[in-house]
């Protein structure tokens, strides 16, 4: 089985700042990971993914994340954050199966303060 | 950009109701799902579809969901006796099959925020 851990349902930070977001999986065979953002009344857009290669991985508006097996891990960090990044942010786990489903954490908030 | 797409936006309905769902996935997706998030809580996984058939569902997709594409473009998600904890934003979502990474990347509709009354 698999399962997904979002650490902090809530984080803010100032503009400028460091984003980081935490997620942890737990699974029995080597995972495809994924984070999702969700802007207010809209559905969930994909920011990033790793699948197999490189275990740092980029994607849309800045985001980016790195595998770390050793530690069950993948957070999603931002060096800068924008006050258009306040959304919720998912964290996603599947098996490297066409098809199957993906196993979502519980999410985080992010806030950025002027 | 192709988009999935989801209607109603916002569907209402009375308890022990019927209730179709509709989405219309990217055209040369192959792989077909529904998720559902009910209010504070986190995205679930109801079922899988694939080349016509139900490939994976979760302990949430009992008897009374049941998923169809009718035509060619069409993804459907009824609810035969509506519930109040059925209750929920209903997200559709679709994949590619041509194998390599598009297969596993799932891009997601809007969501049908679903009111049981």
């Amino acid at each position: 089985a698999q399962s997904v851990t979002q650490l902090g349902s809530h984080v803010s930070v100032s503009e400028g700042a460091l984003v980081l977001l935490r997620c942890n999986y737990s699974s029995s065979v080597p995972p495809y990971l994924f984070w999702y953002v969700q802007y207010p009344n809209q559905g969930l857009q994909l920011l990033l993914k790793y699948t197999t290669g490189a275990t740092l991985v980029k994607g849309i508006n800045g985001f980016e994340a790195e595998f770390k097996k050793s530690e069950t891990s993948f957070h999603l960090t931002k060096p800068s954050a924008h006050m258009s990044d306040a959304a919720e942010y998912f964290c996603a786990v599947s098996v490297r199966e066409a098809g199957t489903a993906l196993i979502f954490g519980k999410g985080t908030t992010l806030s950025v303060s002027s | 950009e192709p988009e999935v797409t989801q209607t109603p936006s916002h569907q209402v309905t009375q308890m022990g109701q019927e209730v179709i769902l509709r989405c219309v996935p990217i055209s040369n997706h192959l792989y077909f799902y529904w998720y559902r998030q009910i209010l504070g809580q986190k995205v679930e996984f109801l079922v899988s579809f694939y080349n016509n058939e139900i490939s994976e569902k979760s302990e949430i997709f009992d008897d009374q969901f049941s998923v169809e594409r009718p035509d060619g473009s069409n993804f459907t998600l009824k609810i035969r006796s509506t519930k109040l904890e059925d209750s929920a934003m209903y997200f559709c979502a679709s994949s590619g099959g041509a194998g390599g990474a598009s297969s596993y990347e799932q891009y997601f509709g809007p969501g049908t925020r679903l009111t049981v009354t």
